[in-house]
């Protein structure tokens, strides 16, 4: 099974400031790494798959990066509506998919 | 735009069954894998099972193997998973998924969440 994990467990910014949250994989997943954004009482919503690729309506201040073990989500200008807790994912492997432990972006 | 409805969610003993539903709408069904994904209180994701489109291939995480069945109704555009001698361990709110990808190779994602259903096992 390959292990997902995330760094930091918590990322206090400001808003309009430049998040970068870290995940790394336990052995390589090529560029099959997605990231989601889970806000309190709501399900996931995917952001990036491909490891680059924004998904439909995501707005182009998320962006991804990396590739085989390591990989950033970097959020360009936080907005209010950005602070959350994000989960990277791999599928380059199934099963099991699995999840990083998530990183949760609070207002600083 | 693909909608996904999960039910069947609720409170229920050690030991007891549950069968939970969701109802998929916005997309031809039969044409994806699907999957449940689950969350405990306060913490991660964990995949717990999938099915193909056809129902030909199904699997399941090592934690639920033997206990829980997924299966489809392609023709009521509903996937289902079944839960048997459930443990505490097993209260999670239940995700009800579609995979996007290249699921027969080995390389896809869950692109959309229904809104999910609590499962409490307490007794």
């Amino acid at each position: 099974e390959i292990v997902m994990t995330q760094s930091p467990a918590t990322l206090s910014v400001s808003s309009g400031e430049r998040a970068t949250l870290s995940c790394r994989a336990s052995q390589s997943v090529s560029s099959n790494l997605a990231w989601y954004q889970q806000k309190p009482g709501q399900a996931p919503r995917l952001l990036i798959y491909g490891a680059s690729t924004r998904a439909t309506g995501i707005p182009a201040r998320f962006s991804g990066s990396g590739s085989e073990t390591e990989f950033t989500l970097t959020i360009s200008s936080l907005q209010s509506e950005d602070f959350a807790v994000y989960y990277c994912h791999q599928y380059n492997n199934w099963p099991p998919w699995t999840f990083g432990q998530g990183t949760k972006v609070e207002i600083k | 735009q693909a909608q996904l409805v999960e039910s069947g969610g609720g409170l229920v003993k050690p030991g007891g069954s549950l069968r939970l539903s969701c109802a998929a709408s916005g997309f031809t069904f039969s044409d994806y894998y699907m999957s449940w994904i689950r969350q405990a209180p306060g913490k991660g994701l964990e995949w717990v099972s999938y099915i193909s489109g056809s129902s030909s291939y199904t699997n399941y995480a090592d934690s639920v193997k033997g206990r829980v069945t997924i299966s489809r109704d392609n023709a009521k555009n509903s996937l289902y998973l079944q839960m048997n001698s459930l443990r505490a361990e097993d209260t999670a709110v239940y995700y009800c998924t579609r995979a996007l990808g290249y699921c027969s190779g080995g390389s896809c994602y869950p692109d959309s969440w229904g809104q999910g259903t609590l499962v409490t096992v307490s007794s």
